[in-house]
């Protein structure tokens, strides 16, 4: 059973600052990467995807990638309200190209 | 607009019903997807398609049925032998290889 592992949360920040959010992931083989961020009740938006080792930065987000150790996360610089939501994390079964793997996602309160 | 549709938003079922949530995209994308969330966890897979007339069981089957006669269309029938269907259902689909799902606004599916 291919496993993605994050923090539950809740992770709270103070508004302005930088959320770091960590996921970690068992298969070795996987190719792709991917933070959703969900709002209660509603369904995952993409915000982020990454397939190289290194930083992807988009707007105030930035995935880090580490193959190796296999772990990627999430920074969210200059955190908003509107930010303060679920992140999921999803990787791709190796073996089954398209087919994610969900992690339980982590909780963010960013208060004012 | 392209997009994934997915009928109705809110489902009700007795005991001993099927019932099939209904998932349509126009984005002509051949892998399509449906997942069982549950109150704070993450995303699990029940079944999902590759191509047309093609279906593969994912981690939690048991109790679902799928069809995929038509490439927009993966509708999902929760069957009365899935004794807990209560939970939050969501259908993706994904356009190629290594590429991002990308989600319907669910089904909530309550027992009455």
């Amino acid at each position: 059973q291919k496993e993605v592992e994050q923090n539950s949360g809740p992770l709270s920040v103070p508004e302005g600052a930088i959320a770091s959010l960590n996921c970690t992931y068992s298969d070795r083989g996987s190719q792709s990467f991917f933070w959703y961020r969900q709002y209660s009740g509603k369904s995952p938006e993409l915000i982020m995807s990454i397939y190289s080792n290194g930083d992807k930065e988009d707007g105030r987000f930035t995935a880090q990638l580490n193959k190796a150790s296999q772990y990627v996360s999430l920074l969210i610089r200059d955190s908003q309200p509107s930010d303060s939501a679920t992140y999921l994390c999803a990787v791709n079964d190796a073996a089954a190209g398209n087919k994610l793997t969900f992690g339980g996602g982590t909780r963010v309160l960013v208060k004012p | 607009d392209g997009g994934i549709t997915q009928s109705p938003k809110y489902l009700f079922r007795k005991e001993g019903q099927n019932v099939t949530l209904s998932c349509e995209q126009n984005l002509n994308h051949d892998a399509m997807y449906w997942y069982r969330q549950d109150p704070g966890q993450g995303l699990r897979l029940i079944y999902y398609s590759q191509i047309v007339n093609d279906f593969q069981k994912g981690d939690i089957a048991e109790g679902y049925s799928v069809s995929r006669e038509k490439k927009e269309s993966f509708p999902l029938t929760v069957t009365s032998a899935q004794k807990n269907p209560t939970a939050f259902y969501l259908c993706a689909s994904t356009g190629g290889l290594f590429q991002p799902q990308h989600f319907g606004d669910g089904t909530r599916l309550s027992i009455l």
